[in-house]
């Protein structure tokens, strides 16, 4: 079983529509959680941290079930701008006494005029 | 403004050849991480440092291999580069030990003939 899961899409949305991205991962074990955005040929850049009681940042709304091992993210209102990929990301304890990233492959949103 | 950069953005190689790839951040960051990101398999972890002279094996770490000399720089080197090393590379840094975010470089496309 992958680490990190996500549907990968294509999600097509018009502008102005309500969107969802699921994330489940394996190890119950991991500590931290954040969503990655990333556009065509771009580096990944940090979209928000996950926190157990759920955060908004404007527009965008994230939610974890440690029970559930499930990570969500909504995007409301969207925007043509919204256009990209989205990852799930888990940090995990390694062997080393570290951390790692555990990168979900990606959730792919087109959001259309 | 504090930044991480990558040197080149673009190589072609030949087959065999040893390619050094650069990674400098002035955040002055002690975790830096080497990826590489390919279609179907989302972003794997080659190698990563938690400060100077550490160094430690990732994922797919056969074939290359890391140096921390200095806090602001891991180049990564493909000993003997080979077609299978055609990827997409990212650098990345974190500031501690921990379940934290990290933080991306442009990414150097690299092609091996």
């Amino acid at each position: 079983r992958k680490e990190v899961e996500q549907d990968p899409g294509p999600f097509n949305v018009p502008e102005g529509a309500t969107v969802a991205f699921n994330c489940t991962y394996s190890n119950s074990a991991s500590q931290s959680f954040f969503w990655y955005r990333q556009d065509c040929r771009k580096e990944p850049k940090l979209l928000m941290s996950v926190y157990s009681s759920g955060n908004e940042d404007g527009r965008f709304t994230a939610q974890l079930n440690r029970a559930s091992q499930y990570i969500s993210l909504l995007i409301r209102d969207s925007k043509l701008s919204d256009s990209a990929t989205y990852l799930c990301v888990v940090n995990t304890r390694n062997s080393n006494s570290g951390y790692a990233l555990n990168f979900g492959k990606g959730t792919s949103l087109l959001v259309t005029p | 403004d504090a930044e991480i950069t990558q040197s080149p953005r673009h190589k072609i190689t030949e087959t065999g050849r040893q390619v050094t790839l650069a990674c400098h951040q002035t955040w002055n960051h002690n975790n830096m991480f080497w990826y590489r990101q390919d279609l179907g398999h989302g972003l794997r972890l080659i190698h990563y440092s938690y400060g100077v002279q550490d160094t430690n094996k990732g994922e797919v770490s056969d074939g290359y291999s890391v140096s921390r000399s200095n806090t602001e720089d891991l180049p990564l080197t493909l000993e003997s580069a080979a077609s299978s090393q055609t990827s997409v590379y990212f650098c990345a840094s974190s500031p501690e030990p921990g379940p934290y975010e990290q933080y991306f470089g442009p990414g150097t496309r690299l092609t091996v003939t």
